[in-house]
């Protein structure tokens, strides 16, 4: 199993909702991270686990929420967000931190009325 | 903060043409590695690169790590209808990836 599986795909959210984003894999792999990306843009990273505990959060807005349950899942919690927070919210793994092959989910679209 | 330029940002070629496509850093990174995003979903791992020099084969995919650690290149053989997407440079500097600005190709049969 090579998969990391994200859900849901599509998401649309009020301003005033809460929501969640979801990540697994069963690869064994200990590092996590979650990636947005802006249309025509690169994936921007926005946080990473190591071993379960968060070891980069660049400097994303208190409003994104991430969590990391288990070695397997990754959520990513959402409140009060802006429509200029709609983006494609990607999962990733590695093995771990040094071996940064990161495979990828198929993201969640997420628009913001 | 760091910044990966790709070139060109943009190729429409005739199937059954190579493509060549580039990666620049200002920077130095240990690893390097390519990959290719369909719209709407999320990049897939091609090829990836541990050493200066290296040249590497994926079918019709080939890459190679620059012998200054600062720059990698792509080479898409006999490109086919499927070969359509964007293609994503990441360079590896121990601490995150960072992706390149990405390089659209569009392939006419």
């Amino acid at each position: 199993d090579t998969e990391v599986t994200q859900t849901p795909k599509h998401l649309v959210m009020g301003m005033t909702n809460k929501k969640s984003l979801k990540c697994e894999q069963h690869m064994g792999h200990r590092a996590m991270y979650w990636y947005k990306q802006k249309a025509k843009k690169p994936p921007e990273l926005m946080f990473v686990y190591s071993y379960e505990k968060l070891s980069i959060n660049e400097s994303v807005p208190s409003r994104f929420s991430p969590e990391c349950p288990n070695s397997s899942l990754l959520n990513l919690h959402l409140h009060a967000l802006q429509p200029e927070d709609s983006a494609l919210y990607l999962c990733a793994s590695s093995r771990n931190r040094v071996n940064t092959e990161a495979f990828f989910g198929q993201g969640t679209r997420l628009t913001v009325v | 903060g760091q910044q990966l330029n790709q070139s060109p940002q943009s190729m429409f070629i005739q199937e059954g043409e190579d493509v060549s496509m580039n990666c620049t850093s200002s920077s130095i990174f240990n690893t390097w590695l390519w990959y290719k995003q369909d719209p709407g979903e999320g990049p897939v791992l091609l090829i990836a690169l541990y050493k200066a020099g290296e040249l590497t084969s994926n079918g019709r995919l080939t890459a190679q790590f620059g012998i200054t650690r600062k720059d990698s290149f792509l080479n898409i053989s006999a490109s086919i209808p499927s070969d359509v997407g964007i293609y994503f440079c990441a360079g590896d500097n121990t601490d995150k990836l960072i992706f390149g600005t990405g390089t659209r190709l569009q392939v006419f049969p």
